[in-house]
């Protein structure tokens, strides 16, 4: 079965520094799609990225970036230079076909504590 | 504009009851959903609607019928509500059903029931 695994529970660094959240995933497809969302404490869930399963290239936006390795079945997220508004949960996310339609399948997320 | 609402932002009621949860998208999108997230928060889909129909229904109790009037609208009521129902509920869009698309998702409604 398809499946995400966010093995952070959650991660607190301190204002500046770089943080890597980790993603995998699992799926027999070989056309998926991977995103990433934020979730601040506010609640509301924010899209950040989305990739899909033939477009390898890594993406950078400013202070994030985002490293899709399909030999590994990865799909990391890097802030570099963190700041206080980062603080929030993560959430990776996989989209495949079933049963002739499309289902997010969600991570655990990450919660991110970044200290001022 | 907000382009996905949903209304209320926080439900409180008593076991037993039935409530209903509203959720209007003004972005023009084919395909809506309704998501639970529980205390820990994980995610999960419940139903989903593409043009009014549903296309996705999940292993949910039949205590909870979306419905949808038009594409724009798709709401959720919960009958007999249950201790177990509280979570935060998330109404979402996108274009379509195809999957490579990003999800609009509304606030979320914050259910306790007590």
């Amino acid at each position: 079965a398809q499946k995400v695994t966010q093995a952070q529970t959650e991660i607190s660094v301190v204002e500046k520094e770089d943080v890597t959240l980790d993603c995998v995933y699992e799926t027999r497809d070989t056309t998926y799609y991977l995103f990433w969302y934020k979730q601040p404490p506010s609640g509301e869930l924010v899209f950040l990225i989305r990739r899909n399963s033939f477009d390898e290239q890594n993406e950078i936006s400013g202070r994030y970036s985002w490293n899709f390795q399909k030999s590994t079945s990865s799909f990391n997220f890097t802030i570099t230079a963190s700041q206080v508004v980062d603080s929030a949960v993560y959430f990776c996310a996989l989209s495949e076909e079933m049963d002739s339609n499309y289902q997010l399948i969600w991570g655990a997320g990450t919660k991110l504590i970044i200290k001022p | 504009d907000t382009a996905v609402s949903q209304t209320p932002k926080y439900l409180v009621t008593q076991m037993g009851n039935d409530k209903s949860i509203k959720c209007e998208q003004n972005l023009g999108h084919d395909t809506m959903y309704w998501y639970k997230q529980d205390s820990k928060k994980f995610l999960k889909i419940m139903f989903s609607y593409n043009n009014k129909e549903l296309i996705i229904n999940e292993t949910v109790p039949n205590r909870f019928s979306p419905k949808s009037p038009d594409k724009a609208h798709l709401n959720l009521h919960i009958n007999s509500l249950e201790l177990g129902d509280s979570a935060v509920y998330f109404c979402a869009s996108s274009p379509y059903s195809s999957g490579n698309t990003e999800a609009f998702f509304g606030q979320g409604t914050r259910l306790t029931v007590v």
